[in-house]
């Protein structure tokens, strides 16, 4: 079982569509990050959010920090071919020594 | 963008044969980390550096091993190559005061035959 739950696994969208990825897991976080990598190239950190409730926003990307720490959602607005690309989750983990674990991502496909 | 290169960007070699991967950063950041992405698996980390000669084991870290002998280069070696370490090997960096924040490399794709 994975520390974190990525969903959907696959998501396929016309340009102009919203949508929302989600990450969760039973674990509380001080703290969530998400990433973004494109085909052929390393991730690229996104955001940080730390708070219960936090909402962050960058641009048409909306990201929303749960309540109780457990869990994160980003939701994309008017998605655009550039969006296209595999979504990470990641959270610091005491147990692996304070180091990021990853979730196993959404991968995205915005077809114009 | 963070100034890192890994070499090879691709490798195919066969089985039993030693393999070593370079990662080698301009940013003079102390702590760099070696990770294998396979699908459904997201990052897994491999090994991990605090410094120059200061490594530590990661949660998927069998079969490798990992040396830093300068603060711009962490190198990757699979002793022995096995068909179960085909993945996509990325390395990373990070300053100590912000752990969390990755910077990562462009990857090295391997094919164990």
């Amino acid at each position: 079982t994975q520390l974190l739950e990525q969903s959907p696994q696959f998501l396929s969208i016309q340009e102009g569509e919203n949508l929302t990825v989600y990450c969760n897991s039973s674990s509380v976080f001080s703290s969530l990050q998400w990433y973004r990598q494109e085909p052929g190239e390393g991730p690229v950190l996104l955001v940080t959010v730390v708070t219960g409730g936090e909402v962050k926003k960058l641009k048409r990307l909306t990201f929303q920090f749960g309540d109780a720490r457990k869990d994160s959602s980003l939701h994309i607005t008017a998605a655009q071919p550039g969006d296209t690309g595999l979504y990470l989750c990641a959270v610091k983990r005491m147990e692996y020594g304070n180091k990021l674990v990853f979730g196993a991502g959404t991968i995205l496909r915005v077809k114009s | 963008d963070a100034g890192i290169t890994q070499s090879p960007r691709h490798k195919v070699t066969e089985t039993g044969t030693p393999v070593t991967l370079r990662c080698h950063q301009t940013e003079n950041h102390r702590y760099m980390y070696w990770y294998r992405q396979d699908p459904g698996h997201g990052l897994r980390l491999i090994h991990y550096s605090y410094g120059v000669k200061d490594t530590d084991k990661g949660e998927v870290s069998d079969g490798y091993s990992v040396s830093r002998s300068k603060t711009e280069d962490f190198l990757l070696t699979l002793e022995s190559a096995t068909s179960s370490q085909t993945s996509v090997y990325f390395c990373a960096i990070s300053e100590p005061i912000s752990v969390n924040t990755q910077y990562f490399g462009p990857g090295t794709r391997l094919t164990v035959l």
